[in-house]
């Protein structure tokens, strides 16, 4: 079954520490999305991507970076994590190529920046 | 501005239904999907629409008014497992990588 995967599903980390968030899909779709999701904001575009080797920047990119080695994979990576990164973040595959695409989402990882 | 605008919550009785608002200012308009998220876990997809009018998919419906900039949710004969949150989100006609600009949320209680 198709199915977009996170990890971790949860994670503390230390301000000034590296985070990385991993999302791997087996939907075979060539583009990708890291949202963050905050109380009163709704989920929000950090970064995304085209496919392999591509990555852009969202609405929000501002402290992130981002990382598409390959068709499954997207990386969003926090150099030096600060306490306003704390939130719920998810992953998306969706077909580059339908309007009409839906996303489908992952579980979501839930970081704690302390 | 651009922005998708939805009501924070909505409660209805459980057998009756809920209408959940969405108005929405986009560069362009490229269609609209609504999403379903319970507590703690990733959003569901629903329904997209892209054309003026009710569409009935039995549980629920959409309506959308382009010229209005309006959608709405209508969840029936409502169940307690329907109490969600949920999301409406805009596909503008410049959007590339077929972003998605997401509204708040709306979360509905469905009460006994």
């Amino acid at each position: 079954e198709a199915a977009v995967t996170q990890s971790p599903r949860n994670k503390v980390a230390v301000t000034g520490g590296k985070v990385t968030l991993s999302c791997n899909q087996t939907n075979n779709h060539n583009n990708m999305y890291w949202y963050r999701q905050d109380t009163g904001h709704g989920l929000r575009l950090i970064h995304y991507s085209y496919g392999a080797g591509s990555t852009e920047k969202g609405d929000i990119p501002d402290g992130y970076k981002a990382s598409r080695p390959s068709q499954e994979n997207f990386s969003l990576i926090l150099e030096l994590a600060t306490p306003s990164q704390t939130s719920v973040y998810f992953c998306a595959s969706g077909d580059a190529d339908r309007a009409n695409s839906d996303y489908t989402f992952g579980s979501g990882t839930r970081l704690l920046v302390i | 501005g651009q922005g998708v605008e939805q009501p924070d919550n909505l409660m209805s009785v459980e057998g009756t239904f809920a209408r959940v608002n969405c108005t929405y200012s986009t560069s362009g308009f490229n269609g609209l999907s609504w999403y379903q998220q319970r507590e703690g876990h990733a959003p569901v997809f629903l329904s997209y629409v892209v054309l003026d009018g009710l569409k009935d998919s039995g549980h629920f419906s959409t309506f959308l008014s382009r010229s209005n900039g309006y959608s709405y949710l209508l969840l029936t004969e409502l169940q307690i497992k329907d109490s969600a949150s949920y999301l409406c989100a805009v596909r503008p006609t410049n959007s590339a990588g077929n972003k998605l600009t997401f509204g708040i949320g709306t979360r509905v209680l469905v009460r006994p």
